[in-house]
Parts: C-alpha cells; sequence; structure tokens
C-alpha cells in the first residue's frame, strides 16, 4: 500500500519555467491537499480539493494552479516559476472531516 | 478564520527530560486537533490527535488534551530520548458542519535531545 506518491522528489528550475507536481494517493480519500513549507513558517496551505471536482484556495495560491483529475491524483502546476517559489511540497489526503490527513514524501523545489 | 499557534524552537532538552510544546488555537465551533511530527528529509507522520474537548490523544509516550476553555493542545513526553529529536507541528481541522474542513498547521518546535 504506498499510500501518497509524490513526483518528482527534486527539482531544479530556472526562472520563468513552467512544471507540474504530480500527487496519487491509493487511500481512496476524498479531500486532498498541497502545502509549501519554508523555514520558520510551518506548513502553508496553497489549494486544497475536497471531493473530485472541487478545488478552492488556500493561504498562499497566487502563482500556482491545480487540477484534481480523478479521486486519486491531484497536480499542482507552476505556470512561470519564481524564485519566491523555492520551498518544499507536500500533498497530502484524507477522508472527510474530523481525520487526519496523510502525507507524501515532499518535493525539493528550487527556481533559480 | 482559523488558526493555531504553537511555540516557538529550538528546544534542546538533555535525554530522559521532561517535554511540553505549547500549542493554543483559534476555530469557529469544535475542530479536531492533531500533532503532527517530521523526521529529516520525510514528510509528516500523525503522532497524536483528539476530535472532541476533554478527549487525550497519546503514542509513543506522547500525550495532548484537548481543552475548550484554554483553546489549547500541548504536547508533553515524561522521558525523551535522543530518537524524539524532530520537527513537531501542531495543527487543526475545521470543525464539522464546515463545508471546506481545511488542515491548518503552526509553525513547527524543532526539538533536539543529546545524550
Amino acid at each position: 500500500n504506498a499510500g501518497v506518491t509524490q513526483t518528482p522528489k527534486f527539482q531544479v528550475l530556472k526562472t520563468g519555467q513552467s512544471m507540474t507536481l504530480q500527487c496519487a494517493q491509493d487511500m481512496n480519500h476524498n479531500s486532498m491537499y498541497w502545502y509549501r513549507q519554508d523555514p520558520g513558517m510551518g506548513l502553508r496551505l496553497i489549494y486544497y480539493s475536497a471531493s473530485e471536482g472541487t478545488t478552492d484556495k488556500g493561504e498562499v495560491p497566487n502563482g500556482y494552479n491545480v487540477s484534481r483529475l480523478n479521486k486519486r491524483e491531484f497536480s499542482l502546476r507552476l505556470e512561470s516559476a519564481a524564485p519566491s517559489q523555492t520551498s518544499v511540497y507536500f500533498c497530502a489526503s484524507s477522508l472527510p472531516l474530523n481525520t487526519e490527513a496523510f502525507f507524501g514524501q515532499g518535493t525539493r523545489l528550487t527556481v533559480v | 478564520g482559523d488558526s493555531v499557534t504553537q511555540m516557538e524552537g529550538p528546544v534542546t532538552l538533555s535525554e530522559e527530560a521532561f517535554l511540553t510544546i505549547n500549542c493554543t488555537y483559534t476555530a469557529t465551533g469544535y475542530p479536531s486537533l492533531f500533532w503532527y511530527v517530521q523526521y529529516p528529509g520525510e514528510g509528516l507522520q500523525l503522532l497524536l490527535k483528539a476530535t472532541k474537548a476533554d478527549d487525550k490523544g497519546s503514542n509513543k509516550g506522547f500525550e495532548a488534551t484537548y481543552r475548550k476553555e484554554t483553546t489549547s493542545f500541548h504536547l508533553e513526553k515524561g522521558s525523551v530520548q535522543v530518537s524524539d529529536s524532530a520537527v513537531y507541528f501542531c495543527a487543526l481541522r475545521e470543525a464539522r458542519g464546515s463545508t471546506l474542513g481545511r488542515l491548518y498547521f503552526g509553525r513547527g518546535t524543532q526539538l533536539t535531545v543529546w545524550p
């Protein structure tokens, strides 16, 4: 049972390049999340999807787009990467309310 | 909106010392509360949780009690080990009845335990 799988694990981009971070879960969870983790800032919610076909903005959505492709997959796209988007990105999934989230191993992204 | 305020780190302790990491929250209604742990180079793992007032979550010697009257969920362990060295995050999930159920995190507390 793989849980939450993120790809890639590491990525270096040049300013202005685009890329998509992939996330898939095999736990039949309805809710999926994208967070970024920066030193001293904890985890900040970028986007959230309560169920297939729905997405909502989190605390820091600017510069990102998401797609909930189906129940399993939730991708995060950077259309024009900026150095301020250098961070570690985590995908997570959960069942509805009052339950914990399960996290992937993270993607370390560097924008130069 | 809902938020979590967590004790600033880093925290450095000797092995077998007592640990407290403070966490308070602001929320509408009765959110669920969690503590997560992150070991170097890894994702977050659930350490313990409490879903209603006065519940006590516990795991691996760690405990936290959901205190509605003080809006707190402090993490404690009676005797820490070197292997407990990690970053600890307090988190809140929006209350039942919300259509969103978003999960919010504190800034994390780095714990280092010396032998």
